[in-house]
């Protein structure tokens, strides 16, 4: 199976610009897609494919990355963004998410 | 407006079997797959299978196999999913979500299920 690494939290100051990471543990080109969760809400797809942004969601959020190294940025950082965010592959079965990074205001 | 609409909350005893739906509107059924997830509370989330809406064709997460069956009525545009000999290990929440190549870009809003004797 395909291991999706991402660090457990990040604290950040409103109004700055956040990168959250995702290493995977075998190339998985660009099917890689980012999730945000608000507690108590199912997941929402944010960007696609690496680095497309779903319809509806600010472009303050985007994304990068190819193989096996990809990252999520929000900039700026709103109140509203802090939730957990899950990178997911679909590369391969069978599909795999991260474990997820806690945003946190400072 | 595309919407998947999950069914209540379980609360069951051990070594019973739930069935969950997912009953969705706004979208050509049997043209998507359709997969279901599990997330145990402040946990990872894990992709249980898929299933195609069309001919019900199914995939699974060899971790689930025996444990989760996934059906579907075209008719309703309805997906099922049934979950066997449950133990305290099967208490979570879990989620249909619209599989596309882009990712799953539409959730149900889950449901819990309690193992509890």
């Amino acid at each position: 199976d395909t291991v999706l690494t991402q660090s457990p939290a990040l604290a950040v100051s409103l109004g700055q610009r956040v990168t959250i990471s995702c290493r995977a543990s075998k190339s998985v080109s660009t099917y890689m897609h980012w999730y945000q969760q608000k507690s108590g809400q199912q997941p929402k797809l944010l960007i696609y494919s690496a680095s497309n942004l779903e319809s509806g969601v600010p472009s303050r959020f985007s994304g990068s990355g190819s193989g096996t190294d990809f990252t999520l940025t929000i900039d700026p950082v709103e109140a509203d963004d802090i939730a957990n965010y899950y990178c997911q592959q679909s590369n391969e079965l069978p599909l795999t998410f991260g474990s997820g990074t806690k945003l946190e205001i400072k | 407006e595309v919407q998947l609409q999950q069914s209540g909350a379980e609360l069951v005893k051990p070594g019973a079997s739930v069935k969950l739906s997912c009953k969705t509107s706004g979208y050509t059924f049997s043209n998507y797959y359709m997969s279901w997830l599990k997330q145990m509370p402040g946990q990872n989330i894990e992709w249980i299978g898929n299933i195609y809406g069309g001919n019900g064709g199914t995939g699974y997460n060899q971790k689930f196999k025996g444990k989760a069956t996934l059906t579907v009525d075209k008719s309703s545009s309805t997906a099922y999913m049934d979950l066997s000999s449950l133990t305290s290990e099967d208490s979570a929440v879990y989620f249909c979500a619209r599989l596309i190549k882009q990712g799953f870009d539409y959730w149900g809003q889950g449901v819990m299920v309690t193992v509890s004797s």
